[in-house]
């Protein structure tokens, strides 16, 4: 079975600053990546997704993240925090079927002003 | 194009009664997925369904059920309701055959109360 590993429960960053959420999985295919993001007493929303071709994905809000197979890692970046990027993120990874979805526990993310 | 729709949106249970909640997918997807929400545990996956059948099944016990209908809409169900099963419970919908991969579209959740 297939996992999903995100690193630091919670993580605070100035805003302006460089936001880096971490997630590592564990598979022996490479498998699809996402990132979702939830905001307070709302669902799951799309951030961006990998499938094939370019390793580094652009996705809504200025969030990118760069898929490498080496490292078994889908690192989650923006450039510069923003008050409105608070939110619970949680890193995901399908095998290449889509049918089954595999979620970490999320990383509760804290803008300071 | 109407999202996810789930309801109830907010709902108290006691102990011991059981519950019935809704999802409407986005027109056309035909998969729907649900999902347990609870602080410090993230996502924990408790069954999908395609074209009425039950493909995957999380490891939750056997009070926790679901079906869906020929319209794809979905319920799923909770008896003799514990105190463990407070959460959100999110339903996805998803386009399959889609290219590339299947993509997860959530609504908002309904969350449940066990008194």
């Amino acid at each position: 079975a297939q996992s999903v590993t995100q690193l630091g429960s919670h993580v605070s960053v100035s805003e302006g600053a460089l936001v880096l959420l971490r997630c590592n999985y564990s598979s022996s295919v490479p498998p699809y990546l996402f990132w979702y993001v939830q905001y307070p007493n709302q669902g799951l929303q799309l951030l961006l997704k990998y499938t094939t071709g370019a390793t580094l994905v652009k996705g809504i809000n200025g969030f990118e993240a760069e898929f490498k197979k080496s490292e078994t890692s889908f690192h989650l970046t923006k450039p510069s925090a923003h008050m409105s990027d608070a939110a619970e993120y949680f890193c995901a990874v399908s095998d290449r079927t889509g049918n089954q979805f595999y979620f970490g526990t999320g990383t509760s993310l804290t803008v300071i002003p | 194009k109407a999202g996810v729709t789930q309801t109830p949106r907010y709902l108290i249970k006691t102990r011991g009664q059981q519950v019935t909640l809704s999802c409407s997918p986005i027109s056309g997807h035909r998969s729907v997925s649900w999902y347990q929400q609870t602080p410090g545990q993230g996502l924990q996956f408790l069954f999908e369904y395609f074209s009425e059948t039950q493909r995957n099944k999380g490891n939750f016990p056997g009070r926790f059920s679901g079906r869906q209908f020929s319209n794809s809409r979905s319920e799923m169900n909770v008896s003799t309701l514990e105190l463990g099963d407070s959460a959100l419970y999110l339903c996805a919908s998803s386009l399959i055959g889609a290219p590339g991969a299947n993509v997860l579209t959530f609504g908002a959740g309904s969350r449940l109360t066990v008194l």
